[in-house]
């Protein structure tokens, strides 16, 4: 069965700092992997996508992420983080060999940036 | 191009009672997925419509349902409201491919509050 591990409920860091989100998966086959921000009262935003090719991706507002296939994860990072991007992240999973057609949402990870 | 439009934004209903939310998406996309966000469980798939049939379902009740019609525009109904179904419902969608890595993109949602 898919699923999608965000181990931290709350992530804090000091503007201009580096940040990291963690995410770690579980798919039978080659996972697409997807990051979305939500911001108070609002829906999600998509920030990036791994679908396949080079590990690093570059997504939205100077956000990255790795995918790891060996530690099955797929990490957030900035290099320097903005008050801005205090929000609410998560992290999605689609197997596209399971044949059903559902994303797997992690439970969220709220991020803090203190100034 | 519009985004994903919901309707309405806040509703308050009480026990009993049922609900109707409405979703419209992206013009030029077919498929449209329906989720509940609550703080405890993070996002709930609930299900997902393409072409006006069900392609996918979550594991929630059957007072939960759904329907698409043949503009792409989505309908979901909740009856026999209870206090548990409290939550902010969001609607996504996105192009639709044979290949599923497309991102979704959120509408604001409805905020249900059952009294």
């Amino acid at each position: 069965a898919q699923s999608v591990a965000q181990p931290e409920d709350q992530v804090n860091v000091a503007e201009g700092n580096p940040l990291t989100v963690k995410c770690t998966y579980s798919v039978s086959g080659n996972p697409y992997l997807f990051w979305y921000v939500q911001y108070p009262n609002r829906g999600l935003q998509f920030l990036l996508k791994y679908i396949t090719g080079d590990n690093l991706v570059k997504g939205s507002y100077g956000f990255e992420a790795e995918f790891n296939k060996s530690q099955t994860s797929f990490h957030l990072k900035k290099p320097s983080a903005l008050v801005s991007d205090s929000a609410l992240y998560f992290c999605a999973v689609r197997d596209p060999t399971s044949g059903t057609y559902k994303y797997i949402f992690g439970t969220g990870t709220r991020l803090k940036v203190l100034a | 191009k519009a985004g994903v439009t919901q309707t309405p934004r806040y509703l308050i209903k009480t026990r009993g009672q049922q609900v109707t939310l409405s979703c419209s998406p992206i013009s030029g996309h077919r498929s449209v997925s329906w989720y509940q966000q609550t703080p405890g469980q993070g996002l709930q798939f609930l299900f997902e419509y393409f072409s006006e049939t069900q392609r996918n379902k979550g594991n929630f009740p059957g007072r939960f349902s759904g329907r698409q019609f043949s503009n792409s525009r989505s309908e979901m109904n909740v009856s026999t409201l209870e206090l548990g179904d409290s939550a902010l419902y969001l609607c996504a969608s996105s192009l639709a491919s044979s290949q599923n890595y497309n991102e979704q993109f959120f509408g604001p949602g409805t905020r249900l509050t059952v009294l």
